[in-house]
């Protein structure tokens, strides 16, 4: 599997002001997601960050709230914009290495603290 | 209904006894289903995929799928502290050509020394 590195690996931020976390893989992917977990919860699925066009958001996800950046099929960022402290969660990002087996694998996360 | 159930536990088995995970899910037309592990603190590391009826077996994990149940399970053989996780199921519905993974809630193992 790639190794896939995620900055910052933890935070704590101010109510309102934003963060940008960033994903770097090691090889290049086709694939590329973010998850959200927040504190005692599975995985939801945030958005499929997709190179060189708009991201596609899940249901209840907006662009405005967590744009996403995916410049080449190695780097991608996802921004947490006018933080709230609902949005402390822990943020991962996901890659599918292997084409057609659907298998993710996962960085090592960004734990975001709001106060 | 939720897409992909799970019990969450916690889920008690001695240290050599055989820990029984199981899952449910709701689109007959998923075609491909995985196993994590999430040590507390630490993202989920992928340790089984079945994409066929039947029994899939890896050293102490065994993976058992039955779509017409749309049941999957993962049995771990003689259960060590070590395997003291939350597992999480996870299913490719390919809903509108989504390629992401839908997880359930996980759930927790524990091996009892």
């Amino acid at each position: 599997s790639a190794v896939i590195s995620q900055k910052p690996s933890r935070d704590i931020c101010q109510r309102g002001t934003s963060l940008t976390i960033q994903c770097q893989v090691d090889s290049q992917v086709t694939m590329m997601f973010w998850y959200r977990q927040q504190p005692g919860q599975s995985l939801t699925l945030i958005a499929t960050a997709n190179q060189g066009s708009e991201a596609t958001y899940e249901s209840g996800f907006v662009i405005d709230k967590f744009p996403i950046s995916r410049p080449n099929l190695t780097f991608s960022t996802l921004t947490v914009s006018n933080m709230s402290p609902e949005d402390s969660s822990i943020y991962l990002c996901s890659v599918v290495t292997v084409p057609n087996t659907g298998e993710l694998f996962f960085g090592e996360g960004s734990r975001l603290t709001v106060l | 209904q939720k897409e992909v159930e799970q019990n969450s536990g916690p889920l008690s088995v001695p240290e050599g006894a055989i820990a029984s995970l199981n899952c449910t899910y709701s689109d007959r037309g998923s075609q491909s289903f995985f196993w994590y592990r999430q040590y507390s603190g630490k993202s989920p590391e992928l340790i089984m995929s079945i994409y066929s009826n039947g029994d899939k077996e890896d050293g102490r994990f065994t993976a058992q799928l039955n779509k017409a149940s749309q049941y999957v399970s993962l049995l771990i053989r003689d259960s060590q502290p070590s395997d003291s996780a939350t597992y999480l199921c996870a299913v490719n519905t390919l809903d509108t050509g989504r390629r992401a993974l839908t997880f359930g809630s996980g759930t927790r193992l524990q091996v009892q020394p």
